[in-house]
């Protein structure tokens, strides 16, 4: 098993553009997220999704969409890149939304210029 | 806003020292979990509390849990070069939503 992976791990934007975070995940788990990590502010949950077909926003949602059309991937799209936006980006499993551990890929670190 | 927060920020100890780690978190869980992150890697799950229970060990972790102090600790006993990370606590509040504090970085001198 794979497990969770993110692609690409490192990614500079200009400003305006648009780009798409890849999150695949191999463990059939119900339940995906997207994080975004900043120096001293831990993880903040973008977007999360409960199964395919269901998602729904976190704390900083704005700029990002999500969609989740099979089990396996929950990308995450950033509209029109602000340099705001500069984050380590992290995106996680679990089997379900409750009582369960996350798993988590190893990280999008993305650049807003 | 984040549900949880650790203390302190900042950790720096001896090997073979121990080393403890505390988070407070603000509402009602359904469990609190610790996390561990290397430098420039993803997060690994350590362990996970659930508000029914006050104490869980695995290994050389050991993590208590007050819900009446809405507070959790972490240990680490024997210290170890390997165990020089970034931990963090995670609450689960019962609403889908894994929230996290901002951390604490533990040093482990050799």
């Amino acid at each position: 098993n794979a497990g969770v992976t993110q692609t690409p791990k490192f990614q500079v934007l200009k400003t305006g553009q648009s780009m798409t975070l890849q999150c695949a995940q191999d463990m059939n788990h119900e339940y995906m997220s997207w994080y975004r990590q900043d120096p001293g502010m831990g993880l903040r949950l973008i977007h999360y999704s409960v199964g395919a077909g269901i998602t729904d926003q976190g704390e900083v949602p704005n700029g990002y969409n999500v969609s989740r059309s099979t089990t396996e991937d929950f990308p995450l799209r950033l509209l029109s890149a602000a340099p705001s936006q500069t984050s380590v980006y992290f995106c996680a499993s679990s089997y379900s939304s409750r009582d369960t551990e996350a798993f988590f890929g190893q990280g999008t670190r993305l650049t807003v210029v | 806003s984040q549900q949880g927060e650790e203390d302190p920020q900042a950790l720096s100890i001896q090997e073979g020292e121990n080393a403890t780690m505390n988070c407070s978190y603000k509402t009602s869980i359904n469990n609190l979990q610790w996390y561990r992150q290397n430098s420039g890697r993803g997060l690994v799950h350590l362990i996970l509390i659930r508000s029914n229970e006050r104490e869980k060990h695995s290994g050389r972790l050991r993590v208590t849990l007050d819900t009446s102090k809405k507070s959790s600790s972490l240990l680490i006993t024997a210290s170890r070069a390997a165990d020089t990370a970034s931990y963090f606590c995670a609450t689960d509040a019962r609403d889908y939503k894994l929230s996290f504090g901002a951390g604490t970085t533990v040093t482990v001198r050799a």
